[in-house]
């Protein structure tokens, strides 16, 4: 079935590193979101890119989606301990179902 | 605060047993989507319903059902508890039925089967 695989699990960093989770798609997307749920909390939506390689900013917030609209990442440059959290993808197909990815959690040492 | 309400907030019962979690979805919108997310796991979806009917269905068990009444709140009923169904389900709105918009979460509802 369709699936949403996404990359690494956790992810452990200093407290200014950098840190990029990665989805990928066995499928073709319409668009993708990333959602961010803070520990003990519930999942917030972050963005959604539509667009064959787009790319948007929010701040230390790099999103980008793939050429073939298959893949997409979440970079953050210079992670604060307010970046902890699951970071989740979501895509959609073009049905009515968003197909979340596993997630990847961030843990930041101060 | 999302405007997404569910209740109840936990939930403790006995394997066998059967529940109902409820969802109110944010003024104005019409899809409503149920996941569900067990320790340190991934969002499942379960089901979603627009508008009163039934749009997509996820990997929700037989034993699982839902529906979205006229004021378009939803309840999702569980039946036969199993210890394996303890776990934070989300209830989810978006103003129209189609993939690939906004979804607003609700604080979840921790159920916990003893």
């Amino acid at each position: 079935g369709q699936q949403v695989m996404q990359i690494p699990q956790y992810q452990h960093v200093q407290e200014g590193e950098d840190f990029t989770t990665y989805c990928n798609s066995s499928t073709t997307l319409s668009n993708i979101q990333w959602y961010k749920q803070r520990p003990g909390g519930h999942p917030v939506f972050l963005i959604q890119l539509v667009k064959s390689g787009e790319v948007k900013k929010q701040k230390r917030l790099t999103f980008q989606f793939g050429e073939a609209k298959k893949n997409s990442s979440l970079h953050i440059t210079a992670t604060q301990t307010t970046d902890v959290g699951t970071y989740f993808c979501a895509g959609d197909t073009g049905g009515f179902k968003t197909i979340f990815g596993a997630g990847t959690r961030l843990f930041v040492k101060a | 605060d999302s405007g997404v309400t569910q209740t109840p907030k936990h939930l403790i019962t006995a394997t066998g047993q059967r529940v109902t979690l409820r969802c109110s979805p944010r003024s104005g919108d019409l899809s409503v989507y149920w996941y569900q997310q067990s320790l340190d796991q991934g969002l499942q979806f379960l089901i979603q319903y627009y508008n009163g009917e039934e749009r997509a269905k996820g990997n929700i068990l037989e034993r699982f059902s839902a529906q979205q009444f006229p004021d378009l709140h939803s309840e999702l009923n569980l039946s036969s508890l199993e210890l394996g169904d303890s776990a934070l389900y989300f209830c989810a709105s978006s103003p129209s039925g189609g993939g690939g918009t906004e979804a607003f979460f609700g604080q979840g509802t921790r159920l916990t089967v003893v």
